[in-house]
């Protein structure tokens, strides 16, 4: 049972343009979501998260966007950079414990 | 760096040997969790401590694997008896447990397993 689903594995995107990864997930008892960036070889690194009780959180050029009716969020990268081509990670989790994590998706950030 | 490390970063083992891996958490962290990767797959849970206690461990984790975090500081995770199928990726994160429900946790670098 996939709690967290990452439905398009892979998104390519021009330098300078605006970057949209989207989540998705099923369990109405999560209530912190936290994308992470992971690079081949290496662990997840914390990008950006957002509370249940907020619909959107900003980080300089990262900005998530949380719908909690449609139990989806989202990651904007604006403008998009070469160095962000990786994987992008959603996770969720319920009162302060485990991640659940969806299966990536790969962003290629052509120049 | 005060960020979470891992050691050995590789291990490769021959099926059935045992193997045991170890992560050293942000100081101040008093949580420290371990998560399992698979290729294609997001980090899976595996259990996680509260100081020395181990709180959680995921139904997923057969009995060849123990956890410990004896003083509450490092964490080693060890399988006995290795298979093929448990080569994957390791990962351990730590966090800091306050109050409310945002708790953000960080990961180590990653121990990668390969068993023969």
């Amino acid at each position: 049972d996939q709690q967290v689903k990452q439905n398009s594995p892979s998104l390519s995107v021009q330098e300078g343009r605006i970057s949209i990864l989207n989540c998705d997930y099923t369990n109405s008892m999560f209530d912190y979501f936290l994308w992470y960036k992971k690079y081949p070889a290496e662990g997840p690194t914390f990008l950006i998260s957002i509370s249940s009780i907020k619909d959107k959180n900003e980080d300089g050029r990262f900005t998530v966007f949380l719908n909690k009716s449609a139990k989806h969020l989202s990651l904007h990268i604006v403008p998009s950079q070469p160095g962000d081509s990786a994987v992008y990670f959603c996770a969720a989790s319920a009162t302060a414990s485990k991640l659940t994590f969806g299966t990536g998706t790969r962003l290629q950030v052509t120049l | 760096d005060t960020g979470v490390s891992q050691n050995p970063r590789h291990k490769i083992t021959k099926r059935g040997q045992n193997v045991t891996f170890r992560c050293d958490p942000i100081s101040e962290h008093n949580r420290l969790y371990w998560y399992r990767q698979t290729l294609g797959q997001g980090p899976e849970f595996l259990t996680y401590f509260q100081n020395e206690a181990q709180l959680e461990k995921s139904r997923l984790l057969s009995d060849r694997f123990s956890a410990e975090r004896p003083k509450g500081s490092f964490s080693t995770l060890e399988i006995q008896r290795t298979e093929q199928g448990d080569s994957a990726m390791y990962l351990c994160a730590s966090s800091a447990r306050t109050s409310g429900y945002s708790e953000t946790q960080y990961f180590g670098p990653g121990t990668r397993l390969l068993v023969l």
